[in-house]
């Protein structure tokens, strides 16, 4: 079946430096959606990629799909303490459920 | 729109007895998704309904786990027994039109099996 592995799981940053996680699909996707979870919360969702290469950009964080459609990256530049939180990659297959993957857990150290 | 609701928020229960969990989706929502989370094993999907079928149950851990959607606006998620090891943080979220489409996810129930 399909599989989603996101990298790193951990991830512990001095607030202003930037940040990267990075997913990656067993097969080729539809789309690729990102959520934050804060701690002791739940998955929200941010943004959802469906077009080979496109990069997405909110305030400090940027998102990009790769060309081939089976990869994908969240990068946040000069991290904030308000940015810590569990980050998942999902990647979608029409009309198939959503693979989540195992989640970028970052810390941020004021 | 309130979002996804489920109840209740923590449940603490004793090793044997039966737990059931509450899902009210967003309305007009197609799809229902149940996850379970744990710190092992991340996000795992249990179950998933589309107008109120169950299309996907191969997540569903075993016989003690079931799941119903008698209608379009309710779900529950039962363990009979349950056992400590289902300890966790189960989350009912939403879809609009297409299992692959952003999900809206309740706040999640919190369950201790002691």
């Amino acid at each position: 079946g399909q599989q989603v592995m996101q990298i790193p799981q951990y991830q512990h940053v001095q607030e202003g430096e930037d940040f990267t996680t990075y997913c990656n699909s067993s097969t080729t996707l539809s789309n690729i959606q990102w959520y934050k979870q804060r701690p002791g919360g739940h998955p929200v969702f941010l943004i959802q990629l469906v077009k080979s290469g496109e990069v997405k950009k909110q305030k400090r964080l940027t998102f990009q799909f790769g060309e081939a459609k089976k990869n994908s990256s969240l990068h946040i530049t000069a991290t904030q303490t308000t940015d810590v939180g569990t980050y998942f990659c999902a990647g979608g297959i029409a009309g198939n459920m959503l693979t989540f993957g195992g989640g970028t857990r970052l810390m941020v150290k004021p | 729109d309130a979002g996804v609701i489920q109840s209740p928020r923590h449940e603490v229960t004793e090793m044997g007895q039966e737990v059931t969990l509450r899902c009210k989706p967003i309305s007009g929502h197609d799809y229902l998704f149940w996850y379970r989370q744990t710190m092992m094993r991340g996000l795992e999907l249990l179950i998933y309904f589309n107008n109120n079928v169950p299309i996907d149950d191969s997540g569903m851990p075993e016989d003690r786990f079931s799941a119903k959607m008698p209608n379009a606006s309710f779900s529950t998620l039962k363990i009979q027994p349950s056992e400590p090891r289902d300890s966790a943080v189960y989350f009912c979220a939403s879809s609009p039109r297409d299992p692959a489409g952003e999900q809206f996810f309740g706040p999640g129930t919190r369950l201790t099996v002691l």
